[in-house]
């Protein structure tokens, strides 16, 4: 079985400040990690992947993740926060083993992020 | 957003009611699913559909129906739903057979009165 977990249900930063929100991810094999973002009435956003590869994975908007596998962490970061980066922001995570779950992408329950002018 | 629509927007119904959600996408993926999304709780996945056909189905309740025509359109048919059942319902669709993202639809907010 796959699962996520945001441990933070809020987040708040200074404007200008450097940003992270957390995400652990538990899966039988290796991880496919995403971050995605919402902003008020609206659906979800792709913000950034990590498949394989390099750890450090750059999206949309500055934003990036970094994988660490054994710490089995997924932290999105951004080194100077906007006032308009707050959003709810949620880690999914999908089991990269062929066949589990193949279609399912299993979400945290998100963080809101607060960026405070 | 653009790639995904969903209409109506916003959704009141009594409980005895038959309404239906609308989902379409322009990318030309081959894989689209439901999502219902509530206040404080995670995603909960209900359907998937891969080229028409309905892969997952995690325990919804009979009250929602899906249907997919075609792999460009999503529909979900409601009956006699409720209160519960209001939240925020997500469509979304994918590429069916590699690990590449989700692109949602901006949801449709559905109130059970």
């Amino acid at each position: 079985a796959q699962s996520v977990a945001q441990p933070e249900d809020q987040v708040n930063v200074a404007e200008g400040n450097p940003l992270t929100v957390k995400c652990t991810y538990s899966v039988s094999g290796n991880p496919y990690l995403f971050w995605y973002v919402q902003y008020p009435n609206r659906g979800l956003q792709f913000l950034l992947k990590y498949i394989t590869g390099d750890n450090l994975v750059k999206g949309s908007y500055g934003f990036e993740a970094e994988f660490n596998k054994s710490q089995t962490s997924f932290h999105l970061k951004k080194p100077s926060a906007l006032v308009s980066d707050s959003a709810l922001y949620f880690c999914a995570v999908r089991d990269g083993i062929a066949g589990a779950g193949s279609y399912q992408l299993t979400f945290g329950k998100g963080t809101k992020l607060s960026v405070i002018p | 957003e653009t790639g995904v629509t969903q209409t109506p927007r916003h959704l009141v119904m009594g409980m005895t009611n038959k309404k239906s959600l609308k989902c379409e996408q322009h990318l030309g993926h081959n894989a689209m699913y439901w999502y219902k999304q509530s206040a404080k709780k995670p995603l909960e996945l209900m359907f998937v559909y891969n080229f028409k056909e309905q892969t997952e189905n995690n325990s919804v309740p009979s009250r929602f129906s899906p249907e997919c025509p075609n792999s460009s359109h999503l529909f979900l048919h409601l009956h006699t739903l409720q209160p519960e059942d209001s939240a925020l319902y997500l469509c979304a669709s994918s590429q069916s057979a590699t690990p590449l993202e989700q692109y949602f639809g901006p949801g449709t907010r559905l109130t059970v009165t």
